[in-house]
């Protein structure tokens, strides 16, 4: 069973923090992962992907990934009140097949506050 | 470029009854995802297509789901009939290839089950 785990939240910082969000998983064989920005009543909005151990910096995000610890991150640099949103955790399990499905976590809720 | 198209936005039904959700992936990808996600949770796959193919339909409840994507392009979803715990958002979402691409999301469907 491939589980996916985020922290639970809801998690609140001011504006101009980092907000850290976490997400482990438990199949050693994924090597895919996704963060997910979904604002209520919207769909999941793709906004970072990582494939390989370290960092993955785009703009104000920053993807970590651990594969030996299983947990891959999400930083939010200088928080924003529009970044408010649930953000979903999604891993792939990459056995060479043309299996595409993601697994996602509940998701964390983030308020940033002004 | 176009997004996913999803229709309609918005279905209540009473239970017992049938639905029908539409789909239209992004022009030219090949693997067309159907995913239902139940409020606080994340989105759990239902089936995926590899163009007209069924890849993995493992989570449908096929006593009363079907799904089909006839052409390779569109794709439609049926629920009968339909129980209280299938109200839900259905969300459809489409990549170039399965296994190595990002997700793109279309807007959903937002069931109610009465």
């Amino acid at each position: 069973q491939k589980e996916v785990e985020q922290n639970s939240g809801p998690l609140s910082v001011p504006e101009g923090a980092i907000a850290s969000l976490n997400c482990t998983y438990s199949d050693r064989v994924s090597q895919s992962f996704f963060w997910y920005r979904q604002y209520s009543g919207k769909s999941p909005e793709l906004i970072m992907s990582i494939y390989s151990n370290g960092d993955k910096e785009d703009g104000r995000f920053t993807a970590q990934l651990n594969k030996a610890s299983q947990y891959v991150s999400l930083l939010i640099r200088d928080s924003q009140p529009s970044d408010s949103a649930t953000y979903l955790c999604a891993v792939r399990p990459n056995r060479g097949s043309t299996l595409g499905r993601l697994y996602f976590g509940r998701g964390t809720q983030l308020t940033v506050w002004p | 470029e176009a997004g996913v198209a999803q229709s309609p936005r918005y279905k209540i039904i009473e239970k017992r009854q049938s639905v029908a959700f539409w789909c239209n992936p992004i022009s030219g990808h090949a693997t067309l995802y159907w995913y239902q996600q139940i409020l606080g949770q994340g989105p759990k796959l239902l089936i995926q297509f590899q163009n007209n193919g069924v890849v993995d339909d493992s989570q449908l409840p096929k006593d009363r789901f079907s799904a089909e994507r006839l052409k390779g392009v569109d794709s439609t979803l049926k629920i009968q009939p339909a129980k209280l715990e299938d109200s839900a958002v259905y969300l459809c979402a489409s990549s170039p290839e399965a296994g190595i691409n990002e997700q793109y999301f279309g807007p959903g469907t937002r069931l109610t089950v009465t």
